[in-house]
């Protein structure tokens, strides 16, 4: 069983085309996460969702809408996407806010903009 | 200076070699910390928590130094499927619940 998953695992589009990538925990966890990891491979953390509250909104640009229909999913919209929106994203749940705690990361989506 | 910092790497290893990693944090009331792995085009994966006391887990040693705000990860006779980038990860409990700060990765690469 996977515990947090993503789709699509690969995603390419043009510039100013619109997309959106899903994630889905079944771990119960109350806590998700959206992650960018350019080609640098760097990790920056995006948005935190908590019980369906964005908890931590990092300086992304707003054409970054993330949207949760419940504590199970955490999806990602992108508006008018541009060439530096390409890297890997991805999503992490965690039990809790509170406490140290570990995160589960998914698979990743690789999204190239053209 | 940049919050989670670490050896740039990358390094490259024989097989049953030691190796060891550090990471520095510039944060003082973090309060929890971890090693992830990252094999390429994968996600990070959890290798194992850090503790006040230091931990080991089989070839692995992990230790934490809060006075210096360092910690270290030691690999003992390194295999070849140990190859894979090393993230250190910080995680400051504030106000507004949980924050992962990954750091920017060492790689290493165990040789036959």
């Amino acid at each position: 069983d996977t515990a947090v998953s993503q789709t699509p695992k690969y995603l390419v589009t043009q510039m100013g085309n619109d997309k959106s990538i899903k994630c889905e925990q079944n771990l119960g966890h109350d806590t998700m996460y959206w992650y960018k990891q350019d080609s640098k491979k760097f990790l920056k953390i995006m948005f935190s969702y908590n019980n369906k509250e964005l908890i931590i909104n990092e300086t992304v640009p707003n054409r970054f809408s993330p949207k949760s229909p419940d504590k199970a999913h955490l999806n990602l919209h992108i508006n008018s996407l541009e060439l530096g929106d390409s890297a890997v994203y991805f999503c992490a749940s965690s039990r809790d806010r509170l406490g140290p705690d570990t995160q589960y990361f998914g698979p990743g989506t690789r999204l190239t903009v053209l | 200076r940049k919050e989670v910092e670490q050896d740039p790497g990358p390094f490259n290893v024989p097989e049953g070699a030691t190796v060891a990693f550090n990471c520095t944090y510039s944060n003082s009331a973090s309060q929890s910390f971890f090693w992830y792995r990252q094999d390429c085009r994968k996600e990070p994966k959890l290798l194992m928590s850090v503790y006040s006391s230091g931990n080991e887990d089989g070839r692995f040693t992990a230790q934490l130094n809060r006075a210096s705000q360092y910690i270290s990860l030691l690999i003992r006779d390194s295999k070849l499927s140990d190859s894979a980038t090393y993230l250190c990860v910080v995680n400051i409990d504030d106000n507004y619940g949980q924050n992962f700060v990954f750091g920017p990765g060492t790689r290493l690469s165990v040789l036959p």
